[in-house]
């Protein structure tokens, strides 16, 4: 089955540290997004890629980190610039026109 | 840059009543989407809307594609326990364009 996978589902990270959450898709589609999202919060754009080796900046890119070497990845790194870094974050993929598949998350945790 | 205004931001509601939610833009869309999110878990699209005026349903929902383009309406019928939850509308200008965002209406219900 298609689909779109994060890991891990939880997360926790030292003060200081960068950590690295996984996204891919098996779905063949082009543009890959991320978003965070904070307790009764929507959903904020983080960074996103609409062709391989290609992305942009979404509302909230300070202190995050993305790369797109392959088309089915789309990793997001959270920096120790990003002072706030414990949320739920999203990965969703997208085929024209179709709206957004999202992954199930990966909960970010500051310990 | 363009916002979603959705509304209400919480409800909460007896199992079996009917439930409406909206989101109105100061800009024009030429594709509505609803999406479901359960708690712990990404968002999952419920309906989508291409047409202004266009009416859907699926099961007990059925959304609306405001005649202006810049709104859009959700129901729900006979609410049950699994409703529970954060809905989200969303908005796209064009098709290669980033998905528009409001910031969610949380359902309750109540035993």
């Amino acid at each position: 089955d298609g689909g779109i996978t994060q890991s891990p589902k939880y997360l926790f990270r030292k003060e200081g540290q960068n950590v690295t959450l996984s996204c891919e898709q098996n779905l063949n589609h082009d543009a890959m997004y991320w978003y965070r999202q904070d307790p009764g919060q929507g959903l904020r754009l983080i960074y996103y890629s609409q062709i391989v080796n290609d992305f942009q900046k979404g509302d909230i890119a300070e202190g995050y980190s993305v790369s797109r070497e392959k088309k089915e990845s789309f990793p997001l790194t959270v920096t120790s610039a990003q002072k706030n870094p414990t949320a739920f974050y999203l990965c969703a993929s997208a085929a024209l026109n179709h709206g957004y598949t999202f992954g199930s998350g990966t909960r970010l945790t500051v310990v | 840059g363009q916002q979603l205004n959705q509304s209400p931001q919480s409800m909460f509601i007896q199992e079996g009543e009917d439930v409406s939610m909206n989101c109105t833009s100061s800009s024009i869309f030429n594709t509505w989407l609803w999406y479901k999110q359960d708690p712990g878990e990404g968002p999952v699209l419920l309906i989508a809307l291409y047409k202004a005026g266009e009416l859907t349903s699926n099961g007990r929902l059925t959304a609306q594609f405001g005649i202006t383009r810049k709104d859009s309406f959700l129901n729900i019928s006979a609410s049950i326990p699994s409703d529970v939850g954060i809905y989200f509308c969303a908005g796209q200008l064009w098709r290669d364009d980033k998905i528009i965002f409001g910031k969610g209406t949380r359902l309750h219900i109540l035993p």
